[in-house]
Formats: structure tokens, C-alpha cells, sequence
């Protein structure tokens, strides 16, 4: 199995921060991550995929960067409605897909 | 637009099957894609359960895999999940998805979600 592990697990950050979220795979998954964010009560929405691809009409202030093992998600200028918790999820191993602990992003 | 919905019963008891059948509309299943489900403890993060192809191949999550069947009728446009044995451990929002966006096994649309409580 490939284990994915996110940090931090809880961030506390202001409006117009730089956040940034990590993803580590516990195998080389080259460029196969997607990042989701999910709002309470609601399903995860698809922002990034191939680790760096942005969802169409994601905002541009999402980002994506990584290969192999290691990946960030950085929210360049952080908006009152990013408050959420961030998925990562591997598809290397379309047999068992896997996804990262979450991070919740709150208000600081 | 592609919507699904996932339907059936928010309440199951322990040691019986839980049966939830996810309804599309604006795409037809059998035009291809893959589709999937996945699972959500309450306060806890995401897990995969399954997916089907539009031919009725499937994929399982191996530690579900003896407990698990998911199927599509394409007829009705919709694709099912039976998880047979629940326990308490099973007690989660269960989302319907489709995957195969780009090629790649993500998930793109997903159902609204149904919370499903294994009671005893």
C-alpha cells in the first residue's frame, strides 16, 4: 500500500497569507497526486491534478509542486473562503487508491 | 452537467447489508468513464472503497474487498454498492463519484453524499 501523510494536520493562518500544506508518498508516485478541498457538510472539490495541473476554474492563487515522494499545495493569498480541510490523493495504484489525513486550514 | 445522488437507507443494523445506489444524470454511464466509492467516518478523513468501469469491471479497496460489491446498471443509469457484515466501524458519509478525468483515476463529480449509521 502507499501510504500518503500530510502536515500539518490543523494551520491557522490570516486573510492574504501564503499558506503552503505537504504531502509525502511512502513510495515514489511520480507526478500521479490530486488535491481536494472539502467544506463541512460537503464533498471534495478537485483543485489540482498531476500534482501541478490546476482543475478548470480553481483559482489561480492554488498551486501545486512536487514529484516522487514529496508534494505541496501553497494558497498564494489566502481568501475568507478557503477555509477548509485539503485532501491529498495518489492514483500511481489505480488497485488501491489512497489519500493523505487532511489539513484544515482555520482562521487565525 | 454531470450530477450524481446517492440514495438509500440512513440506518442499518449491525451484522446486515448496507445498500446504496448512486443515480446519474446528464451523462449516460455507458458511455464510458469510471466510476467510484468512497467513504467518510464521521470527523475523520476519506477512504476508497471501490470502482467500477462501464463494462462492469471493478476495483476494491483489499480491506473491504470480502465484504464489498459494486455493480452498474446501465440500463437505469446508476451504479450500486452493497457492504455485507456492517459493524460500527462502518458508520460514515458515503460519496458516489465519477473518475477518469484526464485519463486519470481522480475523482471529478461527486454525489452530495449520505450519511449511513450501523446501529446494533
Amino acid at each position: 500500500d502507499i501510504q500518503m501523510t500530510q502536515s500539518p494536520s490543523i494551520l491557522s493562518a490570516s486573510v492574504g497569507d501564503r499558506v503552503t500544506i505537504t504531502c509525502r508518498a511512502s513510495q515514489s508516485i511520480s507526478t500521479w497526486l490530486a488535491w481536494y478541498q472539502q467544506k463541512p457538510g460537503k464533498a471534495p472539490k478537485l483543485l489540482i491534478y498531476k500534482a501541478s495541473s490546476l482543475e478548470s476554474g480553481v483559482p489561480s492563487r492554488f498551486s501545486g509542486s512536487g514529484s516522487g515522494t514529496e508534494f505541496t499545495l501553497t494558497i498564494s493569498s489566502l481568501q475568507p473562503d478557503d477555509f477548509a480541510t485539503y485532501y491529498c490523493q495518489q492514483y500511481d495504484s489505480y488497485l488501491l487508491l489512497t489519500f493523505g489525513g487532511g489539513t484544515r486550514v482555520e482562521i487565525k | 452537467q454531470v450530477q450524481l445522488q446517492e440514495s438509500g437507507p440512513g440506518l442499518v443494523k449491525s451484522s446486515e447489508t448496507l445498500s446504496l445506489t448512486c443515480a446519474l444524470s446528464g451523462y449516460s454511464i455507458s458511455s464510458g468513464y469510471y466510476w467510484g466509492w468512497i467513504r467518510q467516518p464521521p470527523g475523520k478523513g476519506l477512504e476508497w472503497i471501490g470502482t467500477v468501469y462501464h463494462t462492469g469491471d471493478t476495483y476494491y479497496n483489499p480491506s473491504l474487498k470480502s465484504r464489498i460489491t459494486i455493480s452498474v446498471d446501465t440500463s437505469k443509469n446508476q451504479f450500486s454498492l452493497k457492504l455485507t457484515s456492517v459493524t460500527a466501524a462502518d458508520t460514515a458519509t458515503y460519496y458516489c463519484a465519477r473518475l477518469g478525468a484526464y485519463g486519470f483515476h481522480i475523482f471529478d463529480y461527486w454525489g452530495q453524499g449520505i450519511l449511513v449509521t450501523v446501529s446494533s
